[in-house]
């Protein structure tokens, strides 16, 4: 199976709250698990990515938990800000030389401020 | 800024129109990805190049004609369209194709297809 599926597909937090954005896919075979960040009229760049052999990786406010059993991983935004209101795609990748990115199907974050 | 161009960034057709949507990056990179966005759905890897060369061709309907004329340059010939191509089109780089290669994207060309 080469899909990644995200939830929810849409969320609005209060400023200072904890939005969370899980992934889940099946592909035992992928590797490499990047967040990219949209904001409207903009392309996605890369926001954190994280491999299967860490459980948690932390960036500045954002932190990916990856659970390699339950075959999820999910982005958590601590203190989120009006500013962090944008779309969210979760992505997977197999240790291959294709450049084949899988993207999930986004998640848009409204942080009210 | 990221460093990869789109142009123009929004274009209206009709379904007998032929236009081309160009791409150029400044940053070395030797990948370049064409993919489509849609309202609602995941990003949909198109074609990627590597030093010039296609490499991924996703079933793209050949309404849809890359073209890669050097790593800096990457281009989408577009004819015959069908109002279900009207799409955000993105166009991205990457040092590499391996896996866990960063992509940047560019903001995209907006497609109506009327």
């Amino acid at each position: 199976q080469q899909q990644v599926k995200q939830s929810p597909q849409s969320l609005i937090v209060q400023k200072g709250g904890i939005p969370i954005i899980n992934c889940a896919y099946e592909n035992t075979a992928f590797d490499y698990f990047p967040w990219y960040q949209q904001f409207p009229g903009k392309g996605p760049a890369l926001l954190i990515a994280i491999r299967p052999d860490v459980s948690e990786k932390k960036e500045g406010r954002f932190t990916i938990s990856f659970n390699k059993s339950a075959k999820q991983f999910s982005l958590h935004i601590m203190d989120s800000q009006p500013g962090d209101s944008a779309t969210y795609f979760c992505a997977a990748s197999m240790p291959s030389n294709t450049g084949k990115l899988i993207f999930g199907q986004g998640t848009t974050l409204q942080v009210k401020p | 800024e990221t460093g990869v161009t789109q142009t123009p960034r929004h274009l209206v057709m009709g379904m007998t129109n032929k236009k081309s949507l160009k791409c150029e990056q400044h940053l070395g990179h030797n990948a370049m990805y064409w993919y489509k966005q849609s309202a609602k759905k995941p990003l949909e890897l198109m074609f990627v190049y590597n030093f010039k060369e296609q490499t991924e061709n996703n079933s793209v309907p050949s309404r849809f004609s890359p073209e890669c004329p050097n790593s800096s340059h990457l281009f989408l010939h577009l004819h015959t369209l069908q109002p279900e191509d009207s799409a955000l089109y993105l166009c991205a780089s990457s040092q590499g194709t391996r896996s866990g290669e960063k992509l940047f994207f560019g903001s995209g060309t907006q497609l109506s297809v009327l």
